[in-house]
C-alpha cells in the first residue's frame, strides 16, 4: 500500500530562517512526488514536482530514495510562506495525499 | 480560463437533507476528482472519473454517488447527510496525474 508521511502538523520558523517540511513516502514502485500549497481560505496550488527539479518561491525538493524522503526546504522563510503544505505521491493518475504539515513565519 | 468552478461555496443541511455539489472544468481535462479535507486528516479521495463515461471508488466512498454529466462536469450528491460528512470538499482535475492537479476553492459543507 502507498503511504505519504508529514510527521509535523505545525510547524513554526522566524522569518529569514531556513524551514524544512518533512516527508517520507511508502510505495513499492518508482515514485513521482509533488508538494501542494494552501494558503489561507483558498484553493490548493501546485508548488513543485521532483520529476521537473525546479525552484518555486524559493522552495526546492530532492528526491530521495534511499531514505524514502521528499522534504522541502528553503533557505529564508517569508511571511507569506506562512499556508499548508501537502506532500503528494502519484499512482497512476491518483494521488495519495499526506495530512499536511501548517508552516508559520513569525515576523 | 476559469480553471475548475464548484457551487456552491457554502452549505449548511440538516440530517437526512440531500443535496449535490457541482463541479465544472474548462481546461479540457480527462480526469475529475472529488476530495474531502478534514483537519488532521489530509485530503481524502471519494470518487474519480478518469475519462468521460467512467467513474470509480476511492478511499472514502461511503455515503456518496457521483455522475460525471459530460467532459467538463463532474457532480458529487449526498442522498442523506450526516454530521460526519460534514468538510471542505475539493474538486479537481487533470490531464494526465504528471502534470499535477487543478483545484476548485471547494465548498464548505457543514451538516448539523
Amino acid at each position: 500500500a502507498q503511504r505519504v508521511t508529514q510527521p509535523e502538523k505545525l510547524l513554526s520558523v522566524f522569518k529569514g530562517a531556513p524551514v524544512e517540511l518533512k516527508c517520507n513516502y511508502s510505495y513499492s514502485g518508482s515514485p513521482e512526488l509533488f508538494w501542494y500549497v494552501q494558503y489561507s481560505r483558498q484553493r490548493l496550488q501546485l508548488l513543485l514536482r521532483h520529476i521537473s527539479r525546479e525552484s518555486i518561491k524559493g522552495f526546492t525538493a530532492d528526491l530521495n530514495k534511499g531514505e524514502t524522503s521528499f522534504h522541502l526546504k528553503k533557505p529564508f522563510a517569508q511571511e507569506e510562506d506562512s499556508a499548508m503544505y501537502y506532500c503528494a505521491l502519484l499512482t497512476g493518475n491518483q494521488f495519495y495525499f499526506g495530512t499536511g504539515t501548517s508552516l508559520t513565519v513569525i515576523p | 480560463n476559469a480553471g475548475v468552478t464548484q457551487t456552491p461555496k457554502f452549505q449548511v443541511l440538516k440530517t437526512g437533507q440531500s443535496m449535490t455539489l457541482q463541479c465544472a472544468q474548462d481546461m479540457n481535462h480527462n480526469s475529475m476528482y472529488w476530495y474531502r479535507q478534514d483537519p488532521g486528516m489530509g485530503l481524502r479521495l471519494i470518487y474519480y472519473s478518469a475519462s468521460e463515461g467512467t467513474t470509480d471508488k476511492g478511499e472514502v466512498p461511503n455515503g456518496y454517488n457521483v455522475s460525471r454529466l459530460n467532459k467538463r462536469e463532474f457532480s458529487l450528491r449526498l442522498e442523506s447527510a450526516a454530521p460526519s460528512q460534514t468538510s471542505v470538499y475539493f474538486c479537481a482535475s487533470s490531464e494526465s496525474g504528471k502534470s499535477g492537479y487543478t483545484f476548485g476553492s471547494g465548498t464548505r459543507l457543514t451538516v448539523v
